[in-house]
């Protein structure tokens, strides 16, 4: 069963600090990787997605990594400001067991940026 | 392009009340899904159909019904609504040819006295 595990949970930077957030997943047979934000009481925006093909997607100031072999992912925001407050989610899409449709969550990194 | 809507907005409903939420999308999508979010608990996945006519359980699926009513409707109905059911549900459709990219609802917030 895959599992998908983001640290850290919470993080609260100041204003114009680079940042790095990190995604687990423990079955490395993806289809792809998908990153979304979520503003309070809002749904999930899509940021950036990574097919599992791929090393890296990049977003003006998000750049999202793939390494399928060590089941890892990261999304780096450069220079970031109070707007990139958020929760930041990320998720698996499965090409295994016959869960072709299926995205398995984190928990998500809730993101405070402090001016 | 209004992408994908749901309703209602929020709701508040007595145990043992039913209700169905409605999702609609506008992107021509085979897949869509429904998900509930918790506290601590992630999004996680009801149902899903991955196109007109067929439905599937996901992970947590007791308690819920869905409908694939045509390809741009998914309804999901909670016949007799428990407290454990207050969550947040999201709608979501999937594009299915190249990168099976997921976009999601706004969402509807229901709370089960």
């Amino acid at each position: 069963k895959q599992e998908v595990t983001q640290i850290p949970a919470a993080l609260s930077v100041p204003e114009g600090e680079n940042l790095v957030l990190n995604c687990s997943f423990t079955d490395s047979a993806i289809y792809n990787l998908q990153w979304f934000r979520q503003d309070p009481g809002k749904g999930l925006t899509s940021l950036l997605l990574i097919q599992s093909s791929q090393r890296e997607q990049t977003s003006g100031r998000l750049n999202a990594s793939l390494d399928k072999s060590s089941g890892r992912s990261t999304l780096y925001i450069a220079a970031s400001q109070p707007g990139d407050s958020a929760t930041y989610l990320c998720a698996v899409k499965s090409s295994s067991g016959g869960s072709n449709y299926k995205l398995t969550f984190g928990k998500g990194t809730l993101l405070t940026v402090n001016p | 392009n209004a992408g994908v809507t749901q309703t209602p907005k929020f709701q508040v409903l007595k145990t043992g009340q039913s209700m169905t939420l409605q999702c609609a999308q506008d992107m021509n999508h085979n897949s869509m899904y429904w998900y509930r979010q918790d506290p601590g608990m992630g999004l996680r996945l009801i149902y899903y159909s991955a196109s007109e006519g067929t439905t599937d359980k996901g992970e947590v699926p007791n308690g819920y019904n869905v409908s694939r009513l045509n390809k741009r409707e998914f309804s999901l109905r909670l016949e007799s609504a428990a407290p454990s059911q207050t969550s947040v549900y999201f709608c979501a459709s999937c594009e299915d040819r190249d990168t099976y990219e997921q976009y999601f609802g706004p969402g509807t917030r229901l709370t089960v006295t």
